[in-house]
């Protein structure tokens, strides 16, 4: 089994500007999940999914940040008219099932100028 | 709701000496799991261990080894023998059994630096 992939794994963009992040979870996990770690910081839990579904939203995740999981394999991240804040590192996991471990990806690093 | 308190946030040793993890958290659950995860420089979190509330046998892998006590509400974490390849920073987690949103809550993290 490969791990989970993400794309790309930097991204240097100027403030007001969308971005897209794609995450490829481990083949035939159900659950995927968005978390956002800033500098000195443990990771913090965005979203998730159950398949194609989108179950849950953090209030971190707000009205700019978009996440689907469009045939419930990859999903992908947007964030519209990125600002200065948003700058972090963006991660995602996997799991087969809600209980079971998480697995994460090398994780996108975001930098907004 | 959950907390996850790593309270070192800095930690030197010098190669093949011993060293531990704290980890104290908070649930109001019953029923919930504990995990580590070591971030190297590279970025990756890599899972070490995952523990459910009701195994509070400790456990032994190789050179880690993992101390749950309910009592107290930790999930200490022990490298014996250090290592200059165990320098990282090193998460511990809870996910509550909710069956539904698995998220899990990290601490801060803690930094280990081996030296040779």
């Amino acid at each position: 089994d490969t791990g989970v992939s993400q794309d790309p794994r930097h991204k240097i963009t100027k403030r007001g500007q969308n971005v897209t992040f794609r995450c490829d979870p481990i083949s035939e996990h159900n659950r995927l999940y968005w978390y956002r770690q800033t500098l000195g910081q443990g990771p913090e839990f965005l979203t998730y999914f159950q398949n194609e579904a989108q179950l849950e939203k953090s209030r971190l995740l707000s009205d700019r940040f978009s996440a689907e999981r469009p045939k419930g394999s990859f999903s992908t991240l947007e964030i519209q008219r990125t600002e200065q804040g948003d700058s972090a590192m963006y991660l995602c996991a996997s799991s087969p099932q809600g209980r079971e471990t998480q697995y994460f990806g090398p994780g996108t690093r975001l930098l907004v100028l | 709701a959950q907390k996850v308190t790593q309270a070192q946030t800095e930690i030197s040793v010098v190669e093949k000496e011993d060293v531990t993890l704290d980890c104290v958290y908070e649930t109001r659950d019953t029923t919930y799991y504990l995990f580590w995860y070591k971030q190297p420089p590279s970025g990756e979190l890599v899972f070490l261990i995952r523990r459910n509330s009701f195994d509070e046998q400790n456990e032994i892998s190789g050179r880690y080894s993992w101390n749950f006590q309910k009592s107290t509400s930790s999930f200490n974490f022990t490298i014996t023998a250090s290592q200059v390849v165990d320098s990282a920073v090193y998460f511990c987690a809870l996910s509550e059994d909710t069956g539904a949103n698995s998220k899990l809550t990290f601490g801060k993290g803690i930094t280990l630096s081996v030296r040779p």
